[in-house]
């Protein structure tokens, strides 16, 4: 089973790109999230997705966009990449809010240079 | 804010038991997880226990609960070499967000 998919697993940017991180997950889960993982810090909530058709800023959503395309797939956004976005991404989903297993991907290592 | 605190690094010997704790500050959190990260993995779910528990017992794995004193500890007997990993702390606000400890990467010495 794939459970959680991600791309790219890695990427470079130079400050003022743009690329998208994708994510995908096969379980019919209604809930998407975006999280960065830095070192020395808990998992920080970036976007969310409660349901299809709805998204939520986190914690800390400043200089991300984000899009549920459909049930299935979560895509975040960076117009313009800046060094301190620097981190590892990971995408979660859940089947619910409750008490409910978040499932995660493998996470994409982003480096803005 | 909401806050989940954990030590970043716990050492111990092979055949010992870990103890990784966790405090929190959220007194109407309602669930309360452990997930393992192994190195260049996402998170997995480790065990959880409702917040009207004690104690829980999977296999190798205790989790205790002090609501009071809001601490979490995850206890695993008999640690192996395939335990190293990251053990994040989780509490589910009554928002149901997830709040995340930094990490206790735990490390186990032949």
């Amino acid at each position: 089973n794939a459970g959680v998919t991600q791309t790219p697993k890695f990427q470079v940017l130079k400050t003022g790109q743009s690329m998208t991180l994708q994510c995908a997950q096969d379980m019919n889960h209604n809930s998407m999230y975006w999280y960065r993982q830095d070192p020395g810090m808990g998992l920080r909530l970036i976007y969310y997705s409660a349901s299809e058709g709805t998204t939520d800023k986190g914690e800390v959503p400043n200089g991300y966009n984000v899009s549920r395309l459909n049930k299935r797939e979560f895509s975040l956004r960076l117009e313009s990449a800046a060094p301190s976005q620097t981190s590892v991404y990971f995408c979660a989903s859940s089947e619910g809010s409750g008490n409910t297993e978040a499932f995660f991907g493998q996470g994409t290592r982003l480096t803005v240079v | 804010g909401e806050d989940v605190e954990q030590s970043l690094f716990l050492s111990v010997r092979e055949g010992d038991s870990s103890v990784i704790n966790c405090t929190y500050t959220d007194s109407s959190s309602t669930y309360l997880y452990w997930y393992k990260q192994e190195p260049g993995a996402g998170l997995q779910l480790l065990t959880y226990i409702f917040s009207n528990m004690d104690m829980k017992q999977d296999q190798r794995l205790t989790v205790l609960l002090n609501k009071k004193d809001k601490h979490l500890s995850l206890r695993i007997a008999d640690t192996q070499t395939g335990d190293s990993a990251i053990y994040f702390c989780a509490e589910k606000d009554s928002n149901y967000q997830l709040i995340w400890g930094a990490g206790t990467k735990l490390i186990i010495k032949p």
